[in-house]
């Protein structure tokens, strides 16, 4: 499976802590993009970060990107309960297809 | 701007049956994709339509199918449903010219259960 592997697979925080997921890919990207699921809809797009970017920002989202290690973090800084949702990171290498990963399951807990 | 729909949003059918699921993207917005999304293999790319010609294909089962309308909606076909094949299944679509480095807009999906 070309499937990209995200760790933690489960990850529990109080309100205003930060959250930590790791994104890990196997063959060359143009992009990868993160994204966010809520139990049983769809997914809606956070941030893309390009092949020759390494850090990105987007309100209290931060993404680096490591294309030596093929790997990617993203932080969500002072987490609040809407924050709950699963996260998959998502690469593209040509052919607009996207292979997600496994994704992150986060629950912020008041 | 209307999101992208899906429907039905559930559908429950028995082994041996077909399905046709439908898409309509956000107007103006000519590239549709679906996606499987199961819990032993997560999200899987099936298919990807442009401008009515399929562009991409994942690694499915000729059971599976898609076709584009000239409206840019879409439709997938299940045929010989198969118990494996209970999914969550999403649409998503692309604004024009903007080719993979651009954010996907997805639905809410079609949960199909087979019985």
């Amino acid at each position: 499976s070309q499937q990209g592997e995200e760790d933690p697979q489960a990850l529990s925080i109080q309100e205003g802590e930060n959250a930590t997921m790791n994104c890990s890919y196997k063959t060359s990207i143009n992009n990868l993009q993160w994204y966010r699921q809520n139990s049983g809809r769809g997914l809606v797009h956070l941030i893309l970060i390009r092949s020759n970017e390494r850090e990105k920002h987007s309100g209290r989202l931060r993404v680096t990107l490591d294309t030596s290690k093929k790997s990617s973090s993203l932080l969500i800084t002072a987490s609040r309960a809407a924050d709950t949702a699963s996260y998959f990171c998502a690469s593209t290498g040509g052919g607009n297809k996207l292979t997600f990963g496994t994704g992150t399951q986060l629950k912020v807990e008041l | 701007k209307a999101g992208v729909t899906q429907t039905p949003r559930y559908l429950i059918k028995t082994r041996g049956q077909q399905v046709t699921l439908s898409c309509s993207p956000i107007s103006g917005h000519r590239s549709v994709s679906w996606y499987q999304q199961t819990p032993g293999q997560g999200l899987q790319f099936l298919f990807e339509y442009f401008s009515e010609t399929q562009r991409n294909k994942g690694n499915f089962p000729g059971r599976f199918s898609g076709r584009q309308f000239s409206n840019s909606r879409s439709e997938m076909n299940v045929s010989t449903l198969e118990l494996g094949d209970s999914a969550l299944y999403l649409c998503a679509s692309r604004p024009p010219g903007t080719g993979d480095n651009s954010p996907l807009h997805f639905g809410n999906g079609t949960r199909l259960t087979v019985t």
